[in-house]
């Protein structure tokens, strides 16, 4: 039961455009949601987080966006760089029951920047 | 700024072996988590500690176990080593349970 989904496995886009990663959850007691970009054979670092009670949060070049109707999260990031390119992964906790703030990741995304 | 070490960076053991890996949390963070990641897939939660105590456990498999120390290092023991044990292994810290930063990894090689 994949409860954190990526549905896109890659994304390919120009030097410069925008780019938009998107993940989609089903667990309604997520209420904290990050984004991870992960070289390979590193591990993954942090980009950016939002909790449920925002609906946007932006850091330079990086903004998650947060529809919780929809259990639906995005990450912008404009403009794209070359430098970009790698695997973004969203994961998402529950911080209201207190688990320990336990990341469960989705599948990824394979983001490809084009000079 | 100190991040979260993890050694060995690379480990090769043979079938039937053990294997034991360390993690050194981000100073001042409470919470050491330990994911699995294998070929081709997304990171899957292992086991975490809050104040050196375990607080949850995910699909971990009985052969393993973790514990984390005074100084709030971790460890995880894994014995009877199979292939497909072979992954990368992350360790994380996170200061009050607010989100996770990540170590290098550890890739374990089983043959």
């Amino acid at each position: 039961d994949q409860q954190v989904k990526q549905n896109s496995p890659s994304l390919s886009v120009q030097e410069g455009r925008i780019s938009i990663l998107n993940c989609d959850y089903t667990n309604s007691m997520f209420d904290y949601f990050l984004w991870y970009k992960k070289y390979p054979a590193e591990g993954p670092t942090f980009l950016i987080s939002i909790s449920s009670i925002k609906d946007k949060n932006e850091d330079g070049r990086f903004t998650v966006f947060l529809n919780k109707s929809a259990k639906h999260l995005s990450l912008h990031i404009v403009p794209s760089q070359p430098g970009d390119s790698a695997v973004y992964f969203c994961a998402a906790s529950a911080q209201r029951s207190r688990n320990t703030g336990k990341l469960i990741f989705g599948q990824g995304t394979t983001l490809q920047v084009k000079p | 700024a100190a991040g979260v070490i993890q050694s060995p960076r690379h480990l090769i053991k043979e079938k039937r072996e053990t294997a034991t890996l360390k993690c050194y949390p981000i100073p001042r963070h409470d919470t050491v988590y330990w994911y699995q990641q294998g070929p081709g897939q997304d990171p899957q939660f292992l086991i975490s500690f809050y104040e050196k105590m375990q607080s949850d456990k995910g699909s971990i498999p009985d052969r393993f176990s973790a514990q984390q120390f005074s100084d709030y290092h971790s460890e995880l023991n894994m014995s009877s080593l199979e292939l497909g044990d072979s992954a990368l292994y992350f360790c994380a810290s996170s200061a009050r349970g607010f989100g996770a930063f990540f170590g290098q990894g550890t890739r374990l090689t089983v043959v």
